[in-house]
């Protein structure tokens, strides 16, 4: 049984480009979060989705920043034009329901932006 | 009122000796505690959690002592090993439906051998 798989592992993008990031959730599990971690900080929440909704966005940049959990294939994190400031490692965890159920972290996407 | 503050930022104990890492809050609302450890290059990894209905939870070597009134929870792992050496985040959630945690700024741990 896979755990949570993200791809790339590492992305180096220059500044103005777009960064697609994915996860595939572990099997069974239809529930989605992103998370971004900022170097020698810890984990700030972006986004929450299920399959093909986006329940709680509250965590998200207003702009350049979207996410989607479509009914087939994995969630995207998506981040257009992007800056310096975006460099960081994104994580995305997956439950298999709702409410303070385990939810299990992949390895991470670490984003550079040259 | 949506932070959880943790301390200290860094650690380093002797092996055997006892980690002890705290973690303090303000919002009320929050009903779920756990804790994450993340090793360099890895995603973070549940270790133990509680809840605010009891007061310590123990599981193993790792313990997690609970005070609400004080809104403070702390993890203490006993018999530190050279392994335990990672990054510890404490976290907190509120029953929202989903688990939005919201993550203290981590504990580096090095245990010497």
């Amino acid at each position: 049984n896979a755990g949570v798989m993200q791809n790339p592992r590492h992305l180096v993008r220059r500044r103005g480009q777009e960064a697609r990031l994915r996860c595939s959730p572990m099997k069974g599990h239809s529930h989605v979060y992103w998370y971004r971690q900022l170097p020698e900080e810890g984990l700030k929440f972006m986004v929450y989705l299920q399959k093909e909704n986006i329940i709680d966005e509250s965590g998200m940049p207003k702009e350049r920043f979207s996410a989607e959990f479509p009914k087939e294939g994995p969630s995207i994190l998506r981040i257009q034009q992007v800056v310096r400031g975006d460099s960081a490692a994104y994580f995305c965890a997956s439950s298999p329901v709702g409410g303070n159920t385990e939810a299990f972290f992949g390895q991470g996407t670490r984003l550079t932006v040259v | 009122q949506q932070q959880v503050k943790q301390s200290p930022q860094s650690l380093i104990v002797q092996k055997g000796g006892i980690s002890i890492i705290n973690c303090a809050y303000e919002n009320t609302a929050f009903d779920y505690f756990p804790w994450y450890q993340q090793f360099p290059g890895k995603g973070p990894a549940l270790l133990i959690a509680i809840r605010p209905d009891v007061s310590e939870k123990k599981e193993g070597r790792f313990t997690i002592s609970f005070n609400k009134s004080a809104k403070q929870f702390s993890l203490h792992i006993m018999d530190s090993q050279p392994g335990d050496s990672a990054t510890y985040f404490c976290a907190a959630s509120m029953n929202t439906g989903f688990q939005k945690l919201v993550f203290g700024t981590g504990t580096r741990l090095l245990v010497s051998p």
